[in-house]
């Protein structure tokens, strides 16, 4: 069904390494997204893309940056990682749908720790 | 204000029983469909059942039925027959067409299913 590429699985740095969370997706879509979420708590959207070279950020604020240069592709970056950054990082897309009722396909996550 | 309301943290069921999980929502528009995924221990995020506000029938698929009821503004997602397969937690989320917003999600469920 949905194929959506999340790597690394895993991350544990330590504080103010600049990282990148890479995100794929091979099935065409035109929205991508990037949610936050503690462990058993809700998901926080912070950056979306509806479109190439087009982001925005979300309801949280977020130290991180993204971009979208190609279609199938939105990278997450933390120039400067920091202990507040542990989390796990969910990328999800969509596409091709009516104007309420697109699903969003989510990746497997990256769970990372900044120590 | 929170425009997606899960009130219960945690809840327990009895392998094979059914159980509703609940879930209120906030808005104003009368257009915006309603979705519940499940998210297992493993982190991903599954999607399960979507509402549209203007469908008529309440959404079923397989064992995971939603009712909805609009006047309450209420989404509740039934799941019948339990197991133990089904202890994740489960997220409600709302989207609304006005400016083309992503999914909001609730603070999630945890249900755990008792052999």
């Amino acid at each position: 069904e949905a194929d959506i590429y999340q790597t690394p699985r895993y991350l544990v740095i330590g504080t103010g390494k600049k990282i990148t969370l890479e995100c794929s997706q091979t099935m065409g879509h035109d929205k991508m997204y990037w949610y936050q979420q503690d462990p058993g708590m809700e998901l926080h959207l912070i950056h979306y893309s509806y479109g190439v070279n087009s982001t925005e950020k979300g309801d949280l604020s977020s130290e991180s940056t993204v971009s979208r240069i190609r279609t199938e592709h939105f990278p997450l970056t933390l120039e400067s990682a920091r202990p507040s950054h542990t989390s796990q990082y969910l990328c999800a897309s969509s596409g091709g749908g009516g104007q309420f009722n697109e699903k969003l396909f989510f990746g497997s996550g990256t769970q990372l720790s900044v120590l | 204000a929170q425009k997606i309301t899960q009130t219960q943290p945690g809840m327990f069921v009895q392998e094979k029983e059914a159980v509703t999980l609940d879930c209120t929502y906030d808005t104003s528009d009368p257009s915006y469909g309603l979705f519940w995924y499940k998210q297992p221990s493993s982190g991903e995020m599954i999607f399960l059942i979507y509402q549209g506000s203007y469908d008529q029938q309440n959404a079923t698929e397989g064992r995971y039925s939603l009712n909805f009821q609009k006047a309450r503004k209420s989404a509740n997602l039934v799941i019948s027959a339990s197991q133990l397969g089904d202890s994740a937690m489960y997220f409600c989320a709302m989207r609304e067409p006005s400016g083309n917003t992503p999914l909001v999600f609730g603070k999630g469920t945890r249900l755990s299913v008792i052999a």
